[in-house]
């Protein structure tokens, strides 16, 4: 067990850049998914898949906001024409499925954007 | 959706001091709640929970208890360690049997020897 990987650890953009961020969950695990906390605030989900199925996404996650996971493995959030708004710590999660009520999320350590 | 207010930090103890952070909720029906913790350059991992009430999650000498009269889950301990420094965050799901996790806005302790 590796671990929730997530990558790049730290990205500084200029604005109207594109960025994307890829997490690794654990290999058993089907469930993933994004969240995003700011300075002095809790994770604010985003959206989660399961297996390669986008099955919930926040209103949060505007069109400039697009997640994959093509084989149900890793997966990627890409951020398009990238605004100041958007600096922010991108944290990823998994679990599996059928773990219950009381199921355990698995956070990696996360992705921060800075975007000048 | 389900809601959940925390009380703000930071909070300063010395070692061996008594621990309790405030957790009430609103919700519809009888979810499960959490408490994630994340230690200083980690990811959040869960500390305990509960999933139904008057239940007692514990763990690392941790304790929370689901309290449907109050709808609290209060995190307490009894005697903090300098280990313990963090930030703690209280968490339900949006509504039943979302998969979306609601947090609270967390609570930073910090613990001086």
């Amino acid at each position: 067990d590796t671990g929730v990987s997530q990558d790049p650890r730290h990205k500084i953009t200029k604005r109207g850049q594109n960025v994307t961020f890829r997490c690794d969950p654990i290999s058993e695990h089907n469930r993933l998914y994004w969240y995003r906390q700011t300075l002095g605030q809790g994770p604010e989900f985003l959206t989660y898949f399961q297996n390669e199925a986008q099955l919930e996404k926040s209103r949060l996650l505007s069109d400039r906001f697009s997640a994959e996971r093509p084989k149900g493995s890793f997966s990627t959030l890409e951020i398009q024409r990238t605004e100041q708004g958007d600096s922010a710590m991108y944290l990823c999660a998994s679990r599996r499925s059928g773990s219950g009520r009381g199921g355990e999320l698995f956070f990696g350590e996360g992705s921060r954007l800075t975007v000048l | 959706g389900n809601s959940v207010t925390q009380m703000e930090g930071p909070v300063t103890l010395s070692e061996e001091a008594f621990l309790t952070i405030n957790c009430t909720y609103t919700a519809t029906g009888y979810p499960s709640l959490f408490w994630y913790v994340q230690y200083p350059g980690e990811g959040l991992q869960l500390l305990l929970k509960a999933t139904k009430a008057d239940d007692k999650g514990s763990n690392k000498g941790f304790e929370a208890t689901y309290r449907k009269e109050t709808t609290s889950f209060h995190l307490e301990k009894g005697s903090v360690q300098v280990s313990d420094s963090a930030v703690y965050f209280c968490a339900l799901p949006s509504q039943g049997g979302s998969e979306k996790l609601v947090f609270g806005k967390g609570t930073k302790l910090t613990v001086n020897p």
